[in-house]
């Protein structure tokens, strides 16, 4: 079992749409989480960056976490067709070693 | 501010061949990672330093792979020789210390054939 799991996609979905983009992971010592965001032959870039449980709001993006059932949630409101990326999560725990999940591929229809 | 540079940006090699791929971080940041990418897969950490010191390379090849950090700022990652599933996207990033917020680079596109 992979310590972090998300859905490849890819996800397809009408400009303006509410998109939910989610991950799971085994480890409980996970206290960091992220979101990066990568472009087609670009690096990641950090969106959200979240420590322990609840809610983190920064403009279209929302990140969810749920320790409890070992679940982490990012949603992006009124999406736009420059959203369509590969959409990364990442967690850590006090050891400072970043494990990333595989990555969803997110397409943005005009 | 400038971001972090790397080269080149594309490589094809053949396979028993070697590669070297360079990065210069983000200017002031202590914290130094190599990441490899395969197709379809989120980025896996190889080496991780601080300045000029390793922190982490458990998951580094030791046997075909090897990286320095000369003088803590620029590094080299070095695979020799290589294999055909050593083709991947080498990914640098920098950060100002070890904890904060990573900043990658574009990455090298490896092919090994």
């Amino acid at each position: 079992q992979k310590e972090v799991e998300q859905d490849p996609g890819p996800l397809s979905v009408p400009e303006g749409a509410i998109v939910s983009l989610n991950c799971t992971y085994s480890n409980s010592a996970f206290q960091y989480f992220m979101w990066y965001r990568q472009y087609s032959r670009k690096g990641p870039e950090l969106l959200m960056y979240t420590y322990s449980s609840g809610n983190k709001e920064d403009g279209r993006f929302t990140a969810q976490v749920d320790k409890s059932s070992k679940y982490i949630s990012l949603f992006i409101r009124d999406s736009q067709p420059s959203d369509s990326a590969t959409y990364l999560c990442a967690m850590r725990d006090s050891s400072y070693k970043l494990i990333f999940g595989s990555g969803t591929r997110l397409l943005v229809r005009p | 501010e400038a971001g972090v540079a790397q080269s080149p940006r594309y490589k094809i090699i053949e396979k028993r061949q070697s590669v070297a791929f360079w990065c210069n971080p983000i200017s002031g940041h202590a914290t130094l990672y190599w990441y490899q990418q395969i197709l379809g897969q989120g980025p896996k950490l190889l080496i991780q330093f601080q300045n000029n010191g390793v922190v982490d390379d458990s998951q580094l090849p030791k046997d075909r792979f090897s990286a320095e950090r000369l003088k803590g700022v620029d590094s080299t990652l070095k695979i020799q020789p290589a294999k055909l599933e050593d083709s991947a996207v080498y990914l640098c990033a920098s950060s100002p210390r070890t904890g904060a917020e990573a900043f990658f680079g574009q990455g090298t596109r490896l092919t090994v054939v």
